[in-house]
């Protein structure tokens, strides 16, 4: 089965600056990535999507890559602010089943 | 557009008992999906359904578990003589269509 990896775990940025999640899946079937965000006790939310045959979306300051040859996409969030600090989720979907990775708690420091 | 529902949001059960979980999925989805939520740790997928039929239940425990999405009402995933180790969020989620998941609120699920 579909196996994600997410990296890193935890991560501190200062207000403003860019922060990078990353993701690598295993396999190549796979061909919808969605990026939730989940803050505490909170539902996960969809912030942002990518399917296969499109290498990079943006949406105002969050945007995603997708490297299908090297199996790995990519969360960039520009001039982060405090009410980004949440875990991110990516996920692989492969035939409606969704893969997720183990997330990444963001705390932005203002 | 009322969002997916779930209720309750929070149930406690003691060891045993049985746990009934109810997952009303958005106006116009006939996609729905179970996930269970531990502690710190990420989503894991259960069980995709669409009316009346299971698609996909590999993610869901052979023994003790089940889930239905019945012609009428909301969809339910069962959990039957309740251990400690089944405490833990279970979200369900909805799609209109392949992709787009919308996540529920989650029931925490505390088993004493």
């Amino acid at each position: 089965g579909e196996n994600v990896e997410q990296h890193p775990s935890t991560l501190s940025v200062q207000e403003g600056d860019s922060a990078v999640i990353k993701c690598t899946y295993s396999d190549s079937a796979s061909n919808y990535f969605p990026w939730y965000k989940q803050e505490l006790g909170k539902r996960p939310q969809l912030i942002i999507d990518i399917r296969s045959n499109v290498g990079e979306k943006k949406d105002q300051r969050i945007a995603v890559t997708l490297n299908k040859t090297a199996k790995h996409f990519s969360l960039h969030i520009t001039e982060t602010q405090p009410e980004d600090s949440a875990v991110y989720f990516c996920a692989a979907d492969y035939y409606q089943k969704v893969t997720f990775g183990t997330g990444t708690k963001l705390q932005v420091i203002p | 557009n009322a969002g997916v529902m779930q209720n309750p949001r929070h149930l406690v059960r003691r060891r045993g008992q049985e746990a009934r979980l109810r997952c009303s999925p958005m106006k116009g989805h006939s996609h729905v999906y179970w996930y269970r939520q531990l502690p710190e740790e990420g989503l894991k997928f259960m069980v995709y359904l669409q009316k009346e039929n299971i698609i996909d239940e590999s993610g869901m425990p052979k023994e003790r578990f089940s889930a239905e999405f019945p012609k009428e009402g909301p969809s339910i995933l069962r959990i039957q003589q309740v251990v400690r180790g089944d405490s833990a969020a279970y979200f369900c989620a909805s799609s209109p269509r392949l992709y787009e998941q919308y996540f529920g609120p989650g029931t925490r699920l505390t088993v004493t």
